[in-house]
């Protein structure tokens, strides 16, 4: 199986911040790479697919890239519907995984 | 506007068995490759099993391999997961999720989840 190993696990940030998430891959998975945010008690939201593509309706000021093994989600100008855990997610093949998660809160 | 409905969670007993139900609507179900996420309390998600977009085969993930069956009734808009010999870890919240039409790029719509909880 490929292991997804996101860091950190957690963050501290403020409102207006950049917030850099990374994840790699125990394996190369080419851009096989998807960002979701999740809030307690809601459905998971799909952000960047294909490491660096952003899923329509998600703001701008999220961005990713990377290829291979090495990702990296960024969240530029922090808002406070941000604060949020994001999990990365490798589909290039089965089983799917997911990262740990980061928890990002105030 | 693409929903995702699921059902069937509840207070199950260790060792027994449940089927959960996904109803999707605002799409063409039969079209779409769907799967079953699972996440634990205070833990992370957890791909349970899926149908493949790019070959439609079933997959399923290790730690339910072996007590797991996927199925889906398109003539219903259902997909539905039975899992048996149920144990504590199993404890979770389950939701399925659906990929978009090109393979390989996430799962775009997911439901609200529903809670199994495994426990004498």
């Amino acid at each position: 199986d490929i292991q997804l190993t996101q860091s950190p696990s957690s963050l501290s940030a403020s409102v207006g911040d950049r917030v850099t998430i990374t994840c790699r891959a125990s394996q190369s998975i080419a851009t096989y790479l998807t960002w979701y945010q999740h809030k307690p008690g809601k459905a998971p939201k799909l952000l960047i697919y294909a490491a660096s593509s952003l899923q329509s309706g998600v703001p701008s000021r999220f961005s990713g890239s990377g290829s291979g093994t090495d990702f990296t989600l960024t969240i530029s100008n922090l808002q406070p519907e941000d604060f949020a855990t994001y999990y990365c997610q490798q589909t290039s093949d089965v089983p799917l995984t997911f990262g740990l998660g980061t928890r990002v809160e105030i | 506007e693409v929903q995702l409905l699921e059902s069937g969670g509840g207070l199950l007993q260790p060792g027994g068995s449940l089927r959960l139900s996904c109803v999707g609507s605002g799409f063409t179900f039969s079209s779409y490759a769907l799967s079953w996420v699972r996440q634990a309390p205070g833990k992370g998600l957890e791909w349970v099993s899926g149908f493949s977009a790019a070959d439609g085969n079933i997959y399923y993930g290790g730690s339910v391999k072996g007590r797991v069956t996927i199925s889906r009734d398109n003539s219903k808009n259902t997909l539905y997961l039975q899992l048996s010999g149920l144990r504590a870890e199993d404890t979770a919240v389950y939701y399925c999720a659906k990929e978009p039409i090109t393979p390989g790029r996430g799962f775009d719509f997911w439901g609200q989840g529903t809670l199994v909880t495994v426990s004498s």
